[in-house]
C-alpha cells in the first residue's frame, strides 16, 4: 500500500526554469494538499483541493499553480523558480467524512541555484 | 486563520512522561485539537485529537480542560524515538483549509 507517492523527491533548478510536482494517493481521499516547509521552520499550506474538480489557494499560494488531475493526483508547478522556492515540499491527502486526519507523503526536496 | 501557541523546545529524559502544553483560549466550540508530530524531515504523523473529553490511543493522551482554552498532549514513557517536532492544531469540523502551528521541538534525552 503506497499511501501518498511525491516524485521526484529530489530535484535542482536554475533560476527561471520551471517544473512539476507530482503527488498521488491511492487511498480514494476526496481531499488533497500542498505544503512547503523552508529549512528549521513550520509547514505552510500552498494550495488544497477539496475535491476533484475544485482548488483553492492557502498561506503561501504566490508563484505556484496546481492542477487536481483526477481524484488520484495533485501536481504543483512553479513556473519560474526563484531561490525563495528552496524548500521541502510535502503532499498530503484526506478521505471524506474521517474528520481531519491528513495524511503525508515523504517530501520532494527542491533547491533551486 | 486558526493558531494556537506552543513552546518553541522541551527536553525530557528518556522514560519519563512528556508533557507538551499548547494554547488555543480563542478556540470556537465546533473546533477540535489535533496533535501531529515530524520525526526529523519525514512527512507530519497524525498522533491524537480531540474536541471536550481526554483521549488515549496507543501512542499518547490527550488532556484538554474544561474551559477549551488549552492542553497538553502526553507521551507517557519517552523513548528516543519520540525526538520530534510536535505540532498543535485546532481545526473545524468540516474545513478543508488545514494551517499547522509553529510546533514544539522536543528532544527526548538518554
Amino acid at each position: 500500500n503506497a499511501g501518498v507517492t511525491q516524485t521526484p523527491k529530489f530535484q535542482v533548478l536554475k533560476t527561471g526554469q520551471s517544473m512539476t510536482l507530482q503527488c498521488a494517493q491511492d487511498m480514494n481521499h476526496n481531499s488533497m494538499y500542498w505544503y512547503r516547509q523552508d529549512p528549521g521552520m513550520g509547514l505552510r499550506l500552498i494550495y488544497y483541493s477539496a475535491s476533484e474538480g475544485t482548488t483553492d489557494k492557502g498561506e503561501v499560494p504566490n508563484g505556484y499553480n496546481v492542477s487536481r488531475l483526477n481524484k488520484r493526483e495533485f501536481s504543483l508547478r512553479l513556473e519560474s523558480a526563484a531561490p525563495s522556492q528552496t524548500s521541502v515540499y510535502f503532499c498530503a491527502s484526506r478521505p471524506q467524512g474521517a474528520g481531519n486526519t491528513i495524511y503525508f507523503g515523504e517530501g520532494s526536496w527542491l533547491t533551486v541555484v | 486563520d486558526a493558531k494556537t501557541t506552543q513552546p518553541t523546545s522541551m527536553d525530557c529524559a528518556e522514560g519519563r512522561a512528556a508533557n507538551l502544553p499548547c494554547n488555543h483560549s480563542t478556540i470556537s466550540g465546533n473546533e477540535y485539537v489535533y496533535w501531529y508530530r515530524q520525526i526529523h524531515s519525514q512527512g507530519p504523523q497524525y498522533i491524537i485529537h480531540g474536541l471536550k473529553n481526554n483521549e488515549t490511543n496507543e501512542m499518547a493522551s490527550l488532556i484538554i480542560t474544561e474551559d477549551r482554552k488549552s492542553s497538553t498532549l502526553i507521551l507517557p514513557h519517552a523513548t528516543l524515538r519520540d525526538t520530534a517536532v510536535y505540532y498543535c492544531n485546532r481545526w473545524a469540523s468540516g474545513t478543508y483549509k488545514y494551517i499547522f502551528g509553529t510546533g514544539t521541538r522536543l528532544k527526548v534525552l538518554a
